[in-house]
């Protein structure tokens, strides 16, 4: 019953340091997403991906990058890490139904 | 362009009181909308809504949906500490895609 995975849990960078969120799902779902929280805020879609090899932006993707090479894998990448990507990330998973999501990334960027 | 409205931003209330949460929406091909409870990490599920005026009730929480007004609630009767949490309200898919639209949230505060 392992769900969403993501991992780190938290993470520190610095400035123009790259890093990847991993996310795995056992659930065999086809859309995978990405969301960034900020502090008070709701959830910003990052990117999404409604199958393996297939990948769209979402409403904030600057900044990041995706692959979705297996249909449980779907990594997020920071290149160039700035302080703005400070943010709580989510990765999440559905199919026709309510999305799962995994248990966060907290990420601060200094 | 698609968007989810939810109000109150916030709401401090004392325990027992009830509470209604607010969600309007203006998406493309509205498929159903979601009822989530985010406590220190990740958002847990409540309810999906997809039908006008059927009610979901788990316990003392219950939501309703208005697709002609594009409106949903969500009402929490005799609150309890354990009920302080942000609640997001989400709606999808859009443009033909399983992809949800969040809201800010609501973030209810319940004093002892």
């Amino acid at each position: 019953n392992a769900g969403v995975t993501q991992t780190p849990k938290f993470r520190i960078l610095k400035i123009g340091q790259s890093m990847t969120l991993q996310c795995t799902q056992d659930m065999n779902h086809n859309y995978m997403y990405w969301y960034r929280q900020d502090p008070g805020m709701g959830l910003k879609l990052i990117y999404y991906s409604v199958g393996a090899g297939i990948t769209d932006k979402g409403e904030v993707p600057n900044g990041y990058n995706v692959s979705r090479s297996t249909t449980e894998d779907f990594p997020l990448r920071l290149e160039l890490a700035a302080p703005s990507q400070t943010s709580v990330y989510f990765c999440a998973s559905n199919e026709v139904t309510e999305a799962f999501f995994g248990q966060g990334t907290r990420l601060t960027v200094v | 362009e698609d968007k989810v409205v939810q109000s109150p931003l916030s709401l401090v209330v004392h325990e027992g009181d009830t509470v209604t949460l607010n969600c309007s929406y203006e998406v493309t091909n509205f498929r159903s909308l979601l009822w989530y409870k985010q406590e220190k990490k990740a958002p847990t599920f409540l309810f999906m809504l997809t039908s006008s005026g059927i009610e979901k009730k788990s316990g003392r929480l219950s939501s309703i949906l208005d697709k002609k007004e594009l409106f949903s609630i969500l009402n929490i009767t005799a609150t309890q500490t354990g009920d302080s949490a942000i609640y997001l309200c989400a709606v999808g898919p859009t443009s033909g895609t399983y992809k949800y639209i969040f809201g800010t949230g609501t973030r209810l505060k319940v004093l002892a």
